[in-house]
């Protein structure tokens, strides 16, 4: 089956500039996830979907950051304006709903690098 | 917020080693998993233990999970220098299922 696939793979962009990134899912995962992963550190959860409802997005900065989940495939997630501190890897993954859990699969993910 | 805390933080062995790393998180789970990341990839998942169960095997991977003890192992026997990756702890809590994962351990097998 064809993984998660993200783009673009890079980006650089100047702080105060927006950016967005495509997420297509694996077919069939109800549930998608988009991650932040700065530097040295573990994936953080921005958002989590299911199907085209928001589970969770606690941890989203609203102020910024926006995500959405068309027709419950694709996903886009959208920085605008950027901060230096975005700098990072955004990691989507999607995975079959389960009530006893399924594992995630993660795309490669999109490195941003704000100037 | 992170609730899994790995352990150690990086980890160095000679190929044909074992590679032990823990995992500790503080809520109660629905299950705990292990993911492998490679340099510049996405994350790949290893295996799932859910929170009635104590112990799994995969392959080369064992994995235990003490409830009692919020804490979890992940055992790699006869490592490979292809082993060399980080390895993350991903907590999967009840209800929805909110997925938190670990600081993760750098671990390096030397050929």
């Amino acid at each position: 089956e064809a993984g998660v696939a993200q783009s673009p793979r890079y980006k650089i962009i100047e702080k105060r500039q927006s950016v967005a990134f495509w997420c297509n899912p694996i077919s069939g995962h109800a549930t998608l996830y988009w991650y932040q992963q700065i530097l040295g550190q573990g994936p953080k959860l921005l958002i989590q979907f299911q199907n085209n409802g928001v589970v969770d997005d606690s941890q989203l900065p609203k102020d910024r950051f926006s995500a959405e989940r068309l027709k419950g495939v694709d996903s886009t997630l959208k920085i605008q304006p950027a901060k230096l501190e975005d700098s990072a890897v955004y990691l989507c993954a999607s995975s079959l709903y389960g009530r006893e859990g399924q594992p995630q699969h993660f795309g490669d993910g999109t490195r941003l690098s704000i100037l | 917020s992170q609730q899994g805390e790995e352990d150690p933080q990086a980890l160095s062995i000679q190929e044909g080693e074992n590679a032990t790393m823990n995992c500790s998180y503080k809520t109660s789970i629905n299950n705990l998993q292990w993911y492998r990341q490679n340099s510049g990839r996405g994350l790949v998942h290893l295996i799932l233990i859910r929170s009635n169960e104590r112990e799994k095997h995969s392959g080369r991977l064992r994995v235990t999970l003490d409830t009692s003890k919020k804490s979890s192992s992940l055992l790699i026997t006869a490592s490979r220098a292809a082993d060399t990756a980080s390895y993350f702890c991903a907590t999967v809590g009840r209800g929805y299922q909110k997925v938190t994962f670990g600081i993760g351990t750098k671990l390096q097998v030397i050929p």
